[in-house]
């Protein structure tokens, strides 16, 4: 299978954006998905697991979820910042291995 | 504070073998998985492969694009979890990431990454 995210999306500060992330065949919900963020030049850093779930350290303006209808998951950032600028990346796996989005690059500007 | 830490990265000749080192501290090694990323010039993410911790049975998952080519090992003596590259191709040149896996499953690909190292770049190159 696939996920499908946006190449880019911007918004502005203080408002809030959410990134979709699109499974092309299977059911979304059978398979935790992750979500990871990578500033330019880093290491990526762990956002979200299992669906939903925060890593300790991670702020509260990030939460993630899944859609049965649109058999996707998303990631919405409330309260945009300019360090918010950054590659978002989803995760997920089936039986035959781990599969990434290609990567959404956010603009706050 | 925990920290993964890779090494051993550096230039080497398409044919040839490396070896990365993913050292562990601030935190009981033996007790969780350990997992290996890369990310080619301006690409994505991709699952090298990951080793389970020993109360799972220290099994190995790879992508099955790499299967073959490349082996994950452990030492918990050392705190030190290891990627065996073989047979290099210049598309393997990327950074590769080692990243702590708190939570894996008995089998499958089913992996929860939180700590991420700075990062050791491969170039595969005559």
């Amino acid at each position: 299978f696939m996920l499908t995210q946006p190449r880019s999306v911007s918004e502005s500060p203080g408002k809030t954006v959410t990134i979709s992330c699109t499974r092309s065949s299977g059911d979304i919900a059978t398979n935790y998905v992750q979500w990871f963020q990578q500033r330019p030049g880093s290491s990526p850093i762990t956002l979200i697991y299992e669906d939903d779930q925060k890593p300790s350290g991670v702020p509260d303006r990030f939460s993630g979820s899944i859609g049965s209808a649109s058999n996707s998951a998303s990631l919405t950032i409330s309260g945009l910042k300019t360090e918010d600028e950054a590659e978002y990346y989803c995760q997920s796996y089936d039986t035959n291995g781990v599969v990434f989005g290609g990567g959404t690059k956010l603009t706050v500007l | 504070e925990v920290q993964v830490v890779e090494s051993g990265g550096g230039l080497v000749q398409p044919g040839r073998s490396l070896r990365l080192s993913c050292t562990g501290s601030g935190f009981t090694f033996g007790d969780y998985g350990m997992s290996w990323f890369r990310q080619a010039p301006g690409k994505g993410l991709e699952l090298v492969g990951f080793i389970r911790n020993t109360a799972y049975g220290g099994t190995t998952q790879y992508a099955a694009s790499l299967r073959g080519r490349f082996t994950i090992s452990r030492d918990d003596s050392k705190n030190i979890a290891y990627l065996q590259m073989s047979s290099l191709k210049t598309e393997d040149t990327a950074v590769y990431y080692c990243s702590r896996a708190p939570r894996v499953g008995f089998s499958g690909y089913y992996l929860i990454v939180d700590h991420w190292g700075q990062g050791a770049l491969v170039t595969v190159s005559s």
